[in-house]
């Protein structure tokens, strides 16, 4: 069965230093792998995705995500921490199957300070 | 990208009363939604995929008489929580997705539902 795995339940760092938030998946197949971020008492914006290519995955706001295979892993990255980056931030693969939801790890908050 | 409007963003209600929340994608046709709960600071919990002309699949646990979906146009899906009890407060979200394995969802605001 697919799932999706977020270790941390928050992350803290210092604005202007990188920042990392860690996702595992488990997924039979191809996995298509997402990442979003939400803000309090909003829905979801997406931020990124990887499908398939290039293991480097350029988002939106400067965010980034590595897809590496082998440790089944596609954690998000920024090199330079706003501290409007400060939110929630859910990582998601879909089933390989069309028009299924996708499937969401617990999520993990990002605080930044200043 | 695409654009899902969810309505409306917060309601209150006593409890024993209905509330509908609707769900629209406003530039492409949805022929699939899915409706989302999520408690404070948790992950979403999928409550049932809502399909265009046909019946909801509700996912385990999930009372289908109690949360009742409808989806009668390709840009339009509806949950209706009935009989809302204080337990039922929460945090509602729709989302909408292309029929790709590929393709991002695309989600509503969120609707804020608390029941006194």
């Amino acid at each position: 069965a697919q799932s999706v795995a977020q270790p941390e339940d928050q992350v803290n760092v210092a604005e202007g230093n990188p920042l990392t938030v860690k996702c595992t998946y488990s997924v039979s197949g191809n996995p298509y792998l997402f990442w979003y971020v939400q803000y309090p008492n909003r829905g979801l914006q997406f931020l990124l995705k990887y499908i398939t290519g290039d293991n480097l995955v350029k988002g939106s706001y400067g965010f980034e995500a590595e897809f590496n295979k082998s440790q089944t892993s596609f954690h998000l990255k920024k090199p330079s921490a706003l501290v409007s980056d400060s939110a929630l931030y859910f990582c998601a693969v879909s089933l390989n199957q069309a028009g299924t939801a996708l499937i969401f790890g617990k999520g993990t908050t990002l605080s930044v300070s200043s | 990208g695409a654009v899902v409007s969810q309505h409306p963003s917060r309601v209150i209600c006593k409890s024993g009363t209905s509330v509908k929340i609707e769900c629209r994608s406003l530039d492409f046709q949805a022929t699939t939604m899915f409706w989302y709960r999520q408690f404070p600071k948790k992950s979403l919990m999928l409550m049932a995929t809502s399909n265009e002309g046909s019946k909801a699949t509700y996912e385990q646990g999930v009372e289908k008489d109690k949360f009742l979906i409808n989806h009668a146009s390709l840009t339009l899906s509806t949950l209706t929580v009935t009989s809302a009890h204080p337990e039922d407060s929460s945090f509602y979200i729709c989302s909408a997705r292309g029929q790709g394995m590929n393709t991002e969802a695309f989600f509503g605001q969120g609707t804020r539902l608390t029941v006194v």
